[in-house]
């Protein structure tokens, strides 16, 4: 069965450092997001991809998170620089659809960062 | 804005009680309803959708209807297992327009501990 995979799974840094996270989704899938889970929390989106166009990034916060999806198929996101508070559970996910709200979207392993 | 609202945890049962998580949203529109399942150190899978008013989405013997007239989709288990052990989320998904495209608005999440 397909899956989205994640890299790294665990990632330590200090504050101030640049970090970056990989995703690959599930192949042929259209849509791609991006979400923060802080402990104990659900997740919140931070950004959707459609193919290689960024379709919402209204929670990303753009002074220090950058996203892209180069030809509209893996996916990087990064922080620079990072801070104590983004410590948390950085979730991908695909889905095959467009967008529509009856969508399944299919979630990867996560990357764990820890800021020190 | 879109909300949900899942019943306070954590949640611990003995193996074969009936297990109920309470969740309410808050949405315009007919948004789609989710419950997603995280198993420890690893990523959302989902569990059931409902798509439309008093759908019942049901999986692995657990099962959620939509209730648009109470805003509500609870889970309800049965026989609960000690493998049904994990946090489960409640989310919706309104339809793609305006500023929505099919993001997924999650709850706080729902410790589940079964014991033996």
């Amino acid at each position: 069965e397909a899956e989205v995979a994640q890299s790294p799974r665990y990632k330590i840094t200090e504050k101030s450092q640049a970090v970056a996270f990989w995703c690959d989704p599930i192949s042929g899938h259209a849509t791609l997001y991006w979400y923060r889970q802080i402990l104990g929390q659900g997740p919140e989106l931070l950004v959707q991809f459609q193919d290689e166009s960024v379709v919402d990034d209204s929670q990303l916060p753009k002074d220090r998170f950058s996203a892209e999806r180069l030809k509209g198929v893996d996916s990087t996101l990064k922080i620079q620089p990072a801070e104590l508070g983004d410590s948390a559970m950085y979730l991908c996910a695909s889905s095959s659809g467009l967008g529509q709200s009856t969508d399944t979207q299919y979630f990867g392993p996560g990357t764990r960062l820890t800021v020190l | 804005g879109n909300s949900v609202t899942q019943m306070e945890g954590p949640v611990t049962l003995s193996e074969e009680a009936f297990l109920t998580i309470n969740c309410t949203y808050t949405a315009t529109g007919y948004p789609s309803l989710f419950w997603y399942v995280q198993y420890p150190g690893e990523g959302l899978q989902l569990l059931l959708k409902a798509t439309k008013a008093d759908d019942k989405g049901s999986n692995k013997g657990f099962e959620a209807t939509y209730r648009k007239e109470t805003t509500s989709f609870h889970l309800e288990k049965g026989s609960v297992q000690v493998s049904d052990s994990a946090v489960y989320f409640c989310a919706l998904s309104r339809p793609a327009g305006g500023t929505s495209y099919g993001k997924l608005t999650f709850g706080q999440g729902t410790i589940l501990t079964v014991h033996p």
